[in-house]
């Protein structure tokens, strides 16, 4: 079956660790994206890639990385940095950046930093 | 610029009817709607591309007036599973970006 795939499903960090969150998917989907949610809170946009070894920036990037060395793949790394951490995490994919097309969303990754 | 949804919440019993509204202060090219269960993801509902657009799936459809720059969702005769926070999303400037409103919750209670 075709989809989205994101693990761990919950993860629990001391304060001050990176982390990193996996997102993948076969789709044959050429952009992806990275969204944060926090409680009773719309999704904004953390980074995205059109394509590979290419990603830009979104709303709130800051304290955050991420890597696209496969179409498959675009794990997400929440740093030190980020001030706030804990948050439900979502994946996205969409078919092409252009077009008539929406985004397909992963399962979700619940972050949780001590 | 984000999306300002309407109303905030919606209760409803089954079988009542309910109208969520999307806003946009720019022009709207496409509206993007997707639901969300409690701790699960959202998932798409439908799109709409044009203005005077409407479609359905089920007893869920939806409208998109350009000229007022919004989206409606109607759900008809509602059901216990339409339970849920729905969310439009308006594209952004290029890679397929979608910037979403703030989310209307809907509690259908038997």
């Amino acid at each position: 079956d075709g989809g989205i795939t994101q693990s761990p499903k919950y993860l629990f960090r001391k304060e001050g660790q990176n982390v990193t969150l996996s997102c993948e998917q076969n789709l044959n989907h050429d952009a992806m994206y990275w969204y944060r949610q926090d409680p009773g809170q719309g999704l904004r946009l953390i980074y995205y890639s059109q394509i590979v070894n290419d990603f830009q920036k979104g709303d709130i990037a800051e304290g955050y990385s991420v890597s696209r060395e496969k179409k498959e793949s675009f794990p997400l790394t929440v740093t030190s940095a980020q001030k706030n951490p804990t948050a439900f995490y979502l994946c996205a994919s969409r078919r092409s950046a252009g077009g008539p097309d929406t985004q397909y969303f992963g399962p979700g990754t619940r972050l949780t930093v001590l | 610029q984000q999306p300002v949804q309407s109303p905030q919440a919606v209760i409803l019993r089954e079988g009542e009817d309910a109208v969520i509204n999307c806003s946009s202060s720019k022009a709207l090219y496409s509206v993007h709607w997707y639901r969300q269960k409690h701790g699960e993801a959202p998932v798409f509902l439908m799109i709409l591309l044009k203005g005077g657009e409407q479609k359905g799936h089920d007893k869920i459809s939806a409208s998109f007036n350009e000229k007022k720059q919004q989206s409606s969702l109607y759900l008809t005769a509602s059901q216990l599973s339409y339970s849920g926070t729905y969310f439009c999303g308006l594209p952004g400037k290029g890679y397929g970006k979608l910037t979403f409103g703030q989310g209307t919750i809907l509690t259908v209670h038997p």
